[in-house]
C-alpha cells in the first residue's frame, strides 16, 4: 500500500547543530509540505514543494531549509537547532486537494 | 489574514451524547474546508473536504456541514473511540494548496 513515512520518529538534538528530517512518500504526490505542531498554536506551514526541484516557504520558515531532487522525498533541515524549534515536525503530501500526513517527528533541542 | 477558529478548545460528552463542533472561517475565497482527526502520537487523518455552503458529507457517526462562515462537525451518538483532536482546515484562493488550520477541539467522550 502507497503511505508516507518519516524518519527518525523521535530525535533529541543539542542548539547549534544541523539536523535533517526525512519525509517520504510513495504516492508519487507532485506536492508536499511540512508543518509544526505546538500546544496553542495548531498547525503552522513551514515549506512546501510544487514538484522536482520546487520550494516555497511557508508562514515559519526562518531557520529551516528544503530541497525536493525527486518526486518521493522532502528531507527538512534546520542549518543551527534552537531550542524554539522544539516540536512536532509533520510531513503531507497531496494530488490535488486533501493532504495526507505521515505519523511526525518529535525533535527536543537541548 | 486568513484565519481559521475552532471552539470549543475542549468538549467532555457522555458515550451516547450528541453534539456539535464548530468551525468559523475567514479565508479569502475558499476553496475548500477540510476536517481531520488526530489521535495521540499520530498524524491527522483525513476526514472530509467540503466545497459550497448547503454542502454536507457523513462518515459514520460524523457529520460535517459548511456555511457561508462556518462549518460544523456534527457528532451523533458517539462512542468512546470518537475521543480524539478534530481539526479543521480552509485551503485559500488563488493556485496555492495551503491549507490553513485551525488550533483543534479535543474530544473526550466517556463510557
Amino acid at each position: 500500500d502507497a503511505e508516507i513515512t518519516q524518519s527518525p520518529r523521535h530525535k533529541i538534538t543539542e542548539t547549534g547543530r544541523q539536523v535533517t528530517l526525512a519525509c517520504h512518500q510513495t504516492w508519487n504526490h507532485n506536492n508536499m509540505f511540512w508543518y509544526r505542531q505546538d500546544l496553542g498554536h495548531g498547525l503552522r506551514l513551514i515549506h512546501y514543494s510544487y514538484g522536482v526541484q520546487d520550494t516555497n516557504k511557508g508562514e515559519v520558515s526562518d531557520g529551516y531549509s528544503v530541497s525536493r531532487s525527486n518526486t518521493e522525498d522532502l528531507p527538512l533541515t534546520l542549518e543551527s537547532a534552537a531550542s524554539s524549534q522544539t516540536s512536532v515536525y509533520f510531513c503531507a503530501s497531496s494530488e490535488t486537494t486533501e493532504q495526507f500526513f505521515g505519523p511526525g517527528t518529535r525533535l527536543t533541542v537541548l | 489574514e486568513d484565519q481559521v477558529t475552532q471552539s470549543p478548545e475542549a468538549l467532555r460528552l457522555q458515550e451516547g451524547e450528541s453534539s456539535s463542533l464548530n468551525c468559523s472561517y475567514t479565508v479569502s475565497g475558499l476553496r475548500g474546508l477540510f476536517w481531520y482527526r488526530q489521535d495521540p502520537g499520530k498524524g491527522p487523518e483525513f476526514l472530509f473536504t467540503l466545497y459550497s455552503a448547503g454542502e454536507e458529507k457523513e462518515k459514520e457517526r460524523l457529520k460535517a456541514t459548511l456555511t457561508k462562515k462556518e462549518s460544523f462537525l456534527h457528532i451523533t451518538a458517539p462512542k468512546p473511540e470518537d475521543s480524539a483532536t478534530y481539526l479543521c482546515a480552509g485551503r485559500t484562493q488563488g493556485g496555492s494548496e495551503k491549507l490553513v488550520f485551525g488550533k483543534g477541539t479535543k474530544l473526550t467522550v466517556n463510557p
